[in-house]
């Protein structure tokens, strides 16, 4: 098993541009999740969803959007890039919530 | 909103020493997690706890839920450098979690 897979690992934006991080999982878990983590303050919920065809806001939901088509693939979609969203991003998965595990990252700059 | 804080921020030490770390909230959790990350990997879950009042052990570290379970502690004996890396603790609430700051802990050799 792969896990939790997060694609790029780097990505460098220019303001206004728009990109999908991707994030796939093989483990068949229901729950998904989106954070992102900047220095001091922990990870942040952006997106979450709790099944295929089911998707909610988190903590700081603002200039992303989300999908879940499948149960596998959850990608986390930036509209219009903005310098305040440089930051790392990781994906979570879950059979319940209490085992969640996380991908690798994505670190974007966004110039 | 739910918080979580996390003490200390920083903490570097000597291999062999003992070392307890925090982490406090004026919020009621249903459950807390400590996860360990390492630089330019996703963070991973070391143990979950639901009771408050709950001691779990883990080889040398030690956690222990508060009774009111708004607070932790995470204790490890004899670090050594292989300790290092960044802790979070994470909370429950409904189905998501609000993650602490964490605590980036040194263990030199």
């Amino acid at each position: 098993n792969a896990g939790v897979t997060q694609t790029p690992k780097f990505q460098v934006l220019k303001t206004g541009q728009s990109m999908t991080l991707q994030c796939a999982q093989d483990m068949n878990h229901e729950y998904m999740s989106w954070y992102r983590q900047d220095p001091g303050m922990g990870l942040r919920l952006i997106h979450y969803s709790v099944g295929a065809g089911i998707t909610d806001q988190g903590e700081v939901p603002n200039g992303y959007n989300v999908s879940r088509s499948t149960t596998e693939d959850f990608p986390l979609r930036l509209l219009s890039a903005a310098p305040s969203q440089t930051s790392v991003y990781f994906c979570a998965s879950s059979s319940r919530v209490n085992e969640q595990f996380f991908g690798p990252g994505t670190r974007l700059t966004v110039l | 909103t739910q918080l979580l804080e996390q003490s200390p921020q920083f903490l570097s030490i000597q291999e062999g020493e003992n070392l307890t770390v925090y982490c406090n909230s004026s919020s009621v959790f249903s459950s807390l997690q400590w996860y360990r990350q390492e630089p330019g990997e996703g963070p991973v879950l070391l143990v979950t706890v639901v009771t408050g009042g709950e001691v779990k052990k883990l080889k040398r570290l030690t956690f222990q839920f508060g009774d009111a379970r708004k607070d932790s502690s995470l204790h490890i004996t004899a670090a050594q450098p292989g300790d290092t890396g960044l802790y979070l603790c994470a909370g429950r609430y409904g189905q998501n979690f609000v993650f602490g700051p964490g605590t980036r802990l040194s263990v030199l050799p």
